[in-house]
C-alpha cells in the first residue's frame, strides 16, 4: 500500500524562481495537509484541504506561497518568486475520515540560493 | 496562541532504561493527542495517540493523559539505541478541527 508521495525529493533554485512542490496522497484519504519543517521554527502547518476545498491556509507566510488541490489524488505547493528563507523541508500529510492519525510523506528538501 | 510545549533536550538514557517525553498544551479544548518519532532527514512517523485521560499502552511504549493540568507524556521502557530520534508532541483541537498544533520536539539519545 503506497503512502503520501511527493516530488521532488530535492529541489535546488536560484532566488527569484519558482518552485513547485507536489503530493500525492494516501488513496482513500480526504485531507491533505502541507507543512514546513525548520529547525528554528519546527513543524509548521501551511495549509489543510478537506476533500479538496481549502479549510485553513492561515499558515501561508505571505502572497508568494499558493497552494491548489484539483483532485483527490493531488496537490501542489508553489512559491513565486522564491526567496532564501523559504529554504526548509516541506512535508505533505495525509488522514482519512474524521481528520485524526496524519501520516507524512517523505518530505521535500528545499535550498533557496 | 495555541501552543504545545516540549523540552528540546537531547534528552540521554542508558540502554535499557525508561524514557519519559513529556509535552504540555495550551488549547484546554484540545481532545486528541499524538506522538510522533522522527529519525534525522526522515519524515515524522506516528507512533500513539491517545483521546482519553489515563495511560494507553502499545509494546513498549506508554502514552500518558491528564486534560486536568493540560500534560502528555509518553515512556518507552527498554530503550533501545535505535529509539534515538527526536520525538513531535502534537495536539488536534475539538472535533471537526483537523489541525495538528506540533510541539518542536524532544531530542532523544540511547546510550549502548
Amino acid at each position: 500500500d503506497a503512502g503520501v508521495i511527493q516530488s521532488p525529493r530535492h529541489e535546488v533554485t536560484e532566488m527569484g524562481q519558482e518552485v513547485t512542490l507536489r503530493c500525492k496522497p494516501i488513496s482513500g484519504h480526504n485531507s491533505l495537509f502541507w507543512y514546513r519543517q525548520t529547525m528554528m521554527r519546527g513543524l509548521e502547518l501551511l495549509i489543510y484541504f478537506n476533500n479538496n476545498v481549502p479549510i485553513d491556509d492561515s499558515g501561508m507566510p505571505e502572497d508568494r506561497f499558493s497552494a491548489k488541490m484539483p483532485n483527490a489524488s493531488f496537490s501542489t505547493l508553489k512559491i513565486q518568486p522564491s526567496e532564501p528563507r523559504d529554504s526548509a523541508v516541506y512535508f505533505c500529510a495525509s488522514s482519512g475520515q474524521g481528520g485524526n492519525e496524519q501520516f507524512f510523506g517523505p518530505g521535500t528538501r528545499l535550498t533557496v540560493l | 496562541q495555541k501552543e504545545v510545549e516540549q523540552n528540546s533536550g537531547p534528552l540521554s538514557v542508558p540502554e535499557g532504561a525508561i524514557a519519559s517525553l513529556n509535552c504540555t498544551y495550551s488549547d484546554r479544548g484540545s481532545q486528541s493527542f499524538f506522538w510522533y518519532r522522527q529519525y534525522s532527514g526522515k519524515s515524522p512517523e506516528l507512533i500513539m495517540f491517545i483521546y482519553s485521560n489515563g495511560d494507553k499502552e502499545d509494546g513498549r511504549f506508554t502514552a500518558q493523559l491528564n486534560k486536568a493540568s493540560q500534560y502528555v507524556s509518553l515512556l518507552i521502557r527498554d530503550s533501545q539505541p535505535s529509539d534515538s530520534a527526536t520525538y513531535l508532541c502534537a495536539a488536534q483541537g475539538e472535533p471537526g478541527t483537523y489541525k495538528y498544533i506540533f510541539g518542536t520536539g524532544t531530542r532523544l539519545k540511547v546510550l549502548a
